[in-house]
């Protein structure tokens, strides 16, 4: 079946750090991958996507690229804000109605 | 009002009661979602409806009952619920249920079961 993994947080950064987190799936056919963000007391924001092999999803300085070969989609941002502190789902669909999502990686932004 | 609407945002319920959470899309979306969130575990799906017909049904207790009347509104009917029942109730909605789709999600209503 199809699974995501992506790096237990929490992660602790100060502003202007180089934020990455890790994603790798398992998946049958051809899945899509997506990055959703969950701000404190709300619902999942949809932060980027990318359907094929070699795109690559990019959204307020957040970047991401489809790795067929290391089945990955790891998240980065050159510099992060203290805004920018939130829980960061990984997420693949394939071939079925349902998003299998990673446990969620806690990111803390420090001034 | 825009995107994915939930209401109530907060609910407490004892296990006797009977309450229906509710959402709405304001996307002319055909596929809508209701998925479960807990403390400490992966999203959960529990029901994907597609043009008004349920599509998926997760396995879900039958103690929770969906309802689509139309394509922009989706309920979660509650009775008889669990203590472990409490969580946040994620809705979504979708252009259709193909891979390529995005899921728009709601802000979620936080159920607490007493």
């Amino acid at each position: 079946g199809n699974s995501v993994t992506q790096m237990e947080g929490p992660v602790t950064l100060s502003e202007e750090a180089f934020l990455t987190i890790n994603c790798t799936y398992t998946a049958t056919g051809y899945p899509s991958l997506f990055w959703y963000v969950q701000y404190p007391g709300e619902g999942l924001q949809l932060l980027l996507k990318a359907t094929k092999a070699d795109d690559k999803g990019s959204n307020k300085g957040f970047e991401a690229t489809y790795r067929k070969e290391t089945t990955s989609f790891h998240l980065e941002k050159g510099s992060v804000q203290v805004s920018d502190s939130a829980v960061y789902f990984c997420a693949l669909r394939s071939n079925d109605y349902k998003l299998s999502f990673g446990a969620g990686t806690t990111v803390t932004v420090r001034a | 009002e825009t995107g994915v609407t939930q209401t109530p945002r907060h609910l407490v319920m004892g296990m006797t009661n009977k309450k229906s959470l509710k959402c709405e899309q304001h996307l002319g979306h055909n596929a809508m979602y209701w998925y479960k969130q807990s403390a400490k575990k992966p999203l959960e799906l529990m029901f994907v409806y597609s043009l008004e017909e349920r599509v998926e049904n997760n396995s879900v207790p039958s103690r929770f009952s969906p309802e689509c009347p139309n394509s922009s509104h989706l309920f979660l009917h509650l009775h008889t619920l669990q203590p472990e029942d409490s969580a946040l109730y994620l809705c979504a909605s979708s252009q259709n249920t193909q891979v390529v789709e995005t899921q728009y999600f709601g802000p979620g209503t936080r159920l607490l079961v007493l």
